[in-house]
């Protein structure tokens, strides 16, 4: 079974300072690797998607890299607006079932303080 | 573009009752998805239609849900009866065509409280 762990489960960190986020996954052959941002009482909202070893991605502050067990989301000099929780999901082909399936883990909840 | 919307936002109601929850997936969206997060656990898949059709169904939890999508356009989560532990957020996403590594975009969910 996909197994998806998010590291650490809280982030608390003054704006300017940067870290990373990180995501474990345990999945027989990976399809792709997504990063959402979630923010209170929405739904979640597309960042990026992963799809090889070695291969990032960047977004105004964010970027994703990955390899063959993780990947991280580096924020870099973070500001309040980046708060959220930030979703980490992977995709696997599955015999008798749909190879759409997204396993989330549980999200890092980032806050950022000005 | 609209996005994925679903409705209601909120639902309580009392164990035993019926609630059916609604998706209008993405204008042109082949594939829709169901998801559901309980308090304290990680959003988890319960289904997928291609269309009208239901290409899995893996994740519903028990006979209690049933799913439709009429037309292969908006789609239904009917709960009946409802019991204390459906409490959560559901979430229904949808994806454009037939490449499963498409992004799949996210209603704001719905959040059911059984009493």
């Amino acid at each position: 079974e996909d197994q998806v762990t998010q590291s650490p489960e809280a982030l608390r960190l003054q704006e300017g300072e940067s870290s990373s986020l990180n995501c474990s996954y345990t999945v027989s052959g990976l399809r792709g690797l997504f990063w959402y941002r979630q923010d209170p009482g929405k739904g979640p909202e597309f960042l990026f998607t992963l799809y090889s070893a070695g291969e990032e991605k960047e977004k105004e502050r964010l970027k994703a890299t990955l390899t063959k067990k993780e990947s991280f989301l580096h924020i870099t000099a973070p500001k309040p607006e980046d708060s959220a929780t930030y979703l980490c999901a992977v995709q696997a082909p599955r015999s008798g079932g749909s190879n759409y399936k997204l396993t989330f883990g549980k999200g890092t909840l980032l806050t950022v303080n000005p | 573009e609209a996005g994925v919307t679903q409705f209601p936002s909120h639902s309580v109601i009392e164990k035993g009752q019926t609630v059916t929850l609604r998706c209008d997936p993405i204008s042109g969206h082949d594939n829709l998805y169901w998801y559901r997060r309980v308090m304290g656990k990680e959003i988890k898949f319960l289904l997928h239609f291609v269309k009208e059709s239901k290409q899995d169904e893996s994740g519903m939890p028990n006979n209690r849900f049933l799913a439709e999508r009429t037309g292969g356009t908006y789609s239904t989560l009917k709960v009946q009866p409802a019991e204390l532990e459906d409490s959560g957020v559901y979430f229904c996403a949808s994806s454009q065509g037939h490449l499963y590594q498409e992004t799949q975009y996210f209603g704001p969910g719905t959040r059911l409280l059984v009493l």
